[in-house]
C-alpha cells in the first residue's frame, strides 16, 4: 500500500518570508499524481497545487511551488511571500487511479 | 458550479446510537469518496464509489459502518452502533473519474460520540 509521510507536525513562518513543507511517499508505481491540499479551520479541503509524476518540470501556482524529486520520492511545497491567510493545515496526497492517500498534515502558523 | 454538499455540519450522539451522513457530489462526478479524519490526523479513506458501485471499501469497519450510493449520485454513510472512537470529521469528496483528476471536498460533518 502506498504511504505518505509528512515529518513536520508544525511549522512557523514570518509574514512575507518563505517556508518549505516536506513530504515523502512510498510507491512502486511510475504513473501517479501528487497534491498539496490546504485545510483551514472551516475544514474545507482546498487544492493548492498538483504535480503529474510523468512531468519533470516542477508545478507552480502563484506563490506556491513544489520541488518534485521522483527518484527520492520527495514532494515538498514552497510558499513564498507568506500571508496571514496561508495559516492552515497542509496535507500532502498521493493518487493513482481512484486510490488517494493523505499524509498526517503539517500545521502552518504565520506570524505577523 | 456548486461544490460538494454535506449535511449535517455537526452531530452529537451517545454511544450505541446510530447516525447517518449525507453527501451530494458535484454534478457529473462519477467517483465519490468518504474519508474519516480523526483530530490531528490526515483523512483516511473509508469507501470509494465509481457511479453506484463500490471500488474500495477495504478500510470500512463493516460491522458498524455502511454506505450506499443509489442511482450513482447522492450517498449516505451510516454508523450503527456508534463508538466513542468514531468521533471524527467525515469528509465526502468527488472527482470526475478515477484517472488521476483532483478530488473536490465538502465541508465535512463533525461527529462527536459521548
Amino acid at each position: 500500500a502506498q504511504t505518505v509521510t509528512q515529518s513536520q507536525p508544525e511549522m512557523s513562518v514570518q509574514e512575507a518570508e518563505t517556508v518549505t513543507l516536506s513530504c515523502t511517499y512510498d510507491t512502486s508505481e511510475s504513473d501517479y499524481y501528487l497534491f498539496w491540499y490546504k485545510q483551514p479551520p472551516s475544514r474545507q479541503m482546498i487544492l493548492v497545487i498538483r504535480q503529474e509524476a510523468y512531468k519533470q518540470q516542477n508545478a507552480t501556482e502563484n506563490r506556491f511551488s513544489v520541488n518534485f524529486q521522483k527518484a527520492a520520492k520527495s514532494f515538498s511545497l514552497k510558499i513564498s511571500d507568506s500571508q496571514l491567510g496561508d495559516a492552515a493545515m497542509y496535507f500532502c496526497a498521493y493518487r493513482r487511479g481512484g486510490d488517494m492517500r493523505f499524509g498526517a498534515g503539517t500545521r502552518l502558523t504565520v506570524k505577523p | 458550479e456548486a461544490g460538494v454538499a454535506q449535511s449535517p455540519r455537526y452531530k452529537i450522539i451517545e454511544k450505541r446510537q446510530s447516525v447517518a451522513f449525507w453527501c451530494n457530489p458535484i454534478s457529473g462526478h462519477a467517483t465519490l469518496y468518504w474519508y474519516q479524519q480523526i483530530l490531528g490526523q490526515g483523512p483516511k479513506l473509508l469507501i470509494q464509489f465509481q457511479n453506484n458501485g463500490v471500488v474500495d471499501d477495504s478500510q470500512l469497519p463493516k460491522d458498524r459502518f455502511s454506505a450506499e450510493r443509489l442511482k450513482g449520485v447522492d450517498s449516505t454513510l451510516k454508523i450503527q452502533p456508534a463508538k466513542l472512537e468514531d468521533s471524527a470529521v467525515y469528509l465526502c469528496a468527488s472527482s470526475l473519474g478515477q484517472m488521476n483528476t483532483e478530488a473536490f471536498f465538502g465541508q465535512g460533518t463533525r461527529l462527536t460520540v459521548v
